[in-house]
């Protein structure tokens, strides 16, 4: 079981350029995310999938998109990078217990740097 | 509004001390509360978990944490630390609703002295 994949794990851009953010997880969840963390301000939800086919905003997600390309992946895409965009990006995913939460499984993170 | 607040940013503990960190919250539900551990340049991994229960709960590398409702609290604590302990940790609280979405604190940066 590998968990949480993420790719790249580093990634330089100019101010401009467009990426995506590749997740993929092998655990069967059906819930999927994306976070950015920047130092001092905890780990903020730019998007996230509830369930397969379904894609929803979280609290940061101006400048970015999203696609559920099926239950494994979940990719974040910035079409057009800017400075503010540098930060590292966590993907999770997590199953739902009986009541709903349940515990969220991360990936190893990209860095990601906007010049 | 939902919030978590974890009050304390940095702490300095020597190794062989005890540890208490703090974690408030702020949730309209029935809370599902969290606590995870980030160490350098790694992602988070869960150190424990309260949906319901025992209010005290254990978790793994001998942490363990307290539920307290009439306080919002769900404190960390350890009874003696580590050197390999020195990372940041996270509270995080979550619901009943379908979509599993946390909402975290800003994070506690530990430092632990020889």
């Amino acid at each position: 079981n590998a968990g949480v994949t993420q790719t790249p794990k580093f990634q330089v851009l100019k101010t401009g350029q467009s990426m995506t953010l590749q997740c993929a997880q092998d655990m069967n969840h059906n819930s999927m995310y994306w976070y950015r963390q920047d130092p001092g301000m905890g780990l903020r939800l730019i998007y996230y999938s509830a369930s397969e086919g379904t894609t929803d905003k979280g609290e940061v997600p101006n400048g970015y998109n999203v696609s559920r390309l099926n239950k494994r992946e979940f990719s974040l895409r910035l079409e057009s990078a800017a400075p503010s965009q540098t930060s590292v990006y966590f993907c999770a995913s997590s199953g739902l217990g009986q009541g709903g939460t349940d515990t969220q499984y991360f990936g190893p993170g990209t860095r990601l740097t906007v010049l | 509004a939902q919030s978590v607040t974890q009050p304390d940013i940095h702490i300095t503990v020597s190794e062989g001390a005890s540890l208490e960190l703090r974690c408030n919250y702020s949730y309209g539900a029935t809370p599902y509360l969290f606590w995870y551990v980030q160490s350098p340049g790694q992602g988070l991994q869960l150190l424990l978990k309260y949906f319901s229960g025992d209010t005290l709960v254990q978790g793994i590398k001998g942490f363990e944490a307290e539920f307290k409702r009439s306080q919002s609290s769900f404190n960390l604590r350890k009874p003696s630390v580590h050197w390999s302990d020195a990372a940041e940790y996270f509270c995080a609280v979550g619901g009943t609703s379908n979509t599993g979405k946390l909402i975290f604190g800003q994070g506690t940066t530990l430092q632990v002295k020889p």
